[in-house]
């Protein structure tokens, strides 16, 4: 089952707006991460956000974590065409045994118009 | 650093067939996984390893072994392969068995007729 859910499903802005991402997830975490993957590649990683921490920012990217509500945003400012991808969240627990996994959502299409 | 290698880039099997989807990292990592990606369904985690000699399963695991004889290596091995495992795969790797930052590799495309 998918731990992380991303909303929207698809967003399309122009360039130079800001883009919202929204994750929410269903167990405790350990931490939670965002991934990027452009059309046909593999996935690189944004930015990682412990259960600890409620925010923070790397570059254009922030991001917040909200474990009370059990949900994320990524927010991407000044958006480029570049930035035009697929964004996933990605949750990390151990459900209470000693390894943990990587749970991904099924990501956010981001079109950025020129 | 080469990162995560996989092999082969794209193949194409018949059902029944069976092959081994190979991945290497160069960084010491402790932390491999397997990842399947369908459309509409992101990625979904076949099996992981937390060190050589270790293995678990992970979320689709069915119809799939893995070892973990080094640390650099984690092949994924389809033992009959179906047209439901027509699929991108991919293999990642992180230096804590946390689960921290993952680093991807470039991906597989299996086609099964």
């Amino acid at each position: 089952s998918q731990q992380g859910e991303e909303d929207p499903q698809a967003l399309s802005i122009q360039e130079g707006e800001n883009a919202t991402m929204n994750c929410s997830y269903k167990t405790s975490i350990n931490n939670l991460q965002w991934y990027r993957q452009n059309s046909g590649r593999g996935l690189v990683h944004l930015i990682l956000i412990r259960s600890n921490e409620r925010e923070k920012h790397s570059g254009r990217l922030r991001v917040t974590l909200d474990t009370s509500k059990k949900s994320s945003s990524l927010l991407i400012t000044a958006s480029r065409a570049a930035d035009t991808a697929s964004y996933f969240c990605a949750t990390a627990s151990n459900s209470g045994g000693s390894n943990y996994k990587l749970t991904f959502g099924k990501g956010t299409l981001l079109t950025v118009n020129p | 650093n080469a990162g995560v290698t996989q092999t082969p880039k794209f193949q194409v099997l018949k059902t029944g067939q069976s092959m081994t989807l190979q991945c290497a990292q160069d960084m010491n990592h402790e932390y491999m996984s397997w990842y399947r990606q369908d459309p509409g369904m992101g990625l979904r985690l076949i099996h992981y390893s937390v060190g050589a000699g270790i293995t678990d399963q992970g979320e689709v695991p069915n119809g799939y072994n893995v070892s973990r004889s080094t640390t650099e290596d984690f092949p994924l091995r389809l033992l009959s392969a179906a047209p439901s495992q027509t699929s991108v795969y991919f293999c990642a790797s992180s230096y804590s068995g946390k689960v921290e930052t993952q680093y991807f590799g470039p991906g597989t495309r299996l086609l099964v007729l």
